[in-house]
């Protein structure tokens, strides 16, 4: 099946620096990618969908200025989360829709980890 | 509004079966996804219905009803690496993915 990989898997950062995390196709092309949220039992919270070569698309209450999305090629996209905060420590997962399976299957990364301290 | 509901929680006995219910209400429907999703993990697809009816996968089934807005997921034959949350999740008419906030399945010795 189709892969997708992230990167890192986890990181720690002091407030107000900024995290950059990558999302990568492995072994097809994404022209759509998702980037999720997930907060401790919680569930998936969709932020944004990036299309590759325009804008991302965010969802309501998403700060774009604040998570910079960039899909600049078919297999790749980046989140970057600008001067962190502690409430954006999070488990962000992205995820990928191959345009080779007949139904509309998201593949999801392994996501990232992101502590803010 | 769009609302997909399943439990919150389950608990279930090894060996036994568990039925994990999702009702959904959205603008338009083309098809349902049960994803497995371990605790501080990433989900992964279990199954996807689009027509009314169930579909077997092995110790796992996934039941369509598409007049009712009602899906299920039936695990078998139930092991201890099967405690996580299962979440439901309809594609609607603008080919978004709707998430259930997910149902936490607890397995018992």
């Amino acid at each position: 099946g189709a892969v997708v990989s992230q990167h890192p898997s986890w990181v720690i950062c002091k407030s107000g620096t900024s995290v950059k995390i990558e999302c990568r196709s492995l072994d097809f092309q994404a022209t759509t990618m998702f980037w999720y949220r997930q907060f401790p039992k919680q569930s998936l919270m969709l932020m944004a969908t990036s299309n590759e070569g325009s804008k991302a698309t965010y969802e309501q209450g998403v700060e774009k200025d604040k998570f910079l999305i960039n899909h600049a090629s078919l297999t790749l996209s980046t989140l970057t989360v600008t001067s962190a905060h502690p409430e954006d420590s999070s488990f962000y997962i992205c995820s990928a829709r191959d345009p080779g399976v007949s139904y509309n299957e998201q593949f999801f990364g392994p996501g990232t980890r992101l502590t803010v301290l | 509004g769009q609302n997909i509901d399943q439990p919150t929680e389950m608990t279930a006995t090894e060996g036994a079966i568990v039925q994990i219910n999702c009702t959904y209400q959205t603008s338009g429907f083309n098809g349902l996804f049960w994803y497995q999703q371990h605790a501080g993990e990433a989900p992964t697809f279990l199954s996807y219905n689009v027509l009314d009816g169930l579909e077997e996968k092995g110790r796992f089934s996934s039941f369509l009803s598409r007049s009712k807005g009602y899906s299920y997921l039936l695990l078998k034959e139930l092991q201890m690496k099967d405690s996580a949350s299962y979440l439901c999740a309809v594609i609607d008419s603008n080919y978004q993915l709707i998430w259930g906030a997910g149902t936490k399945l607890i397995i018992k010795p």
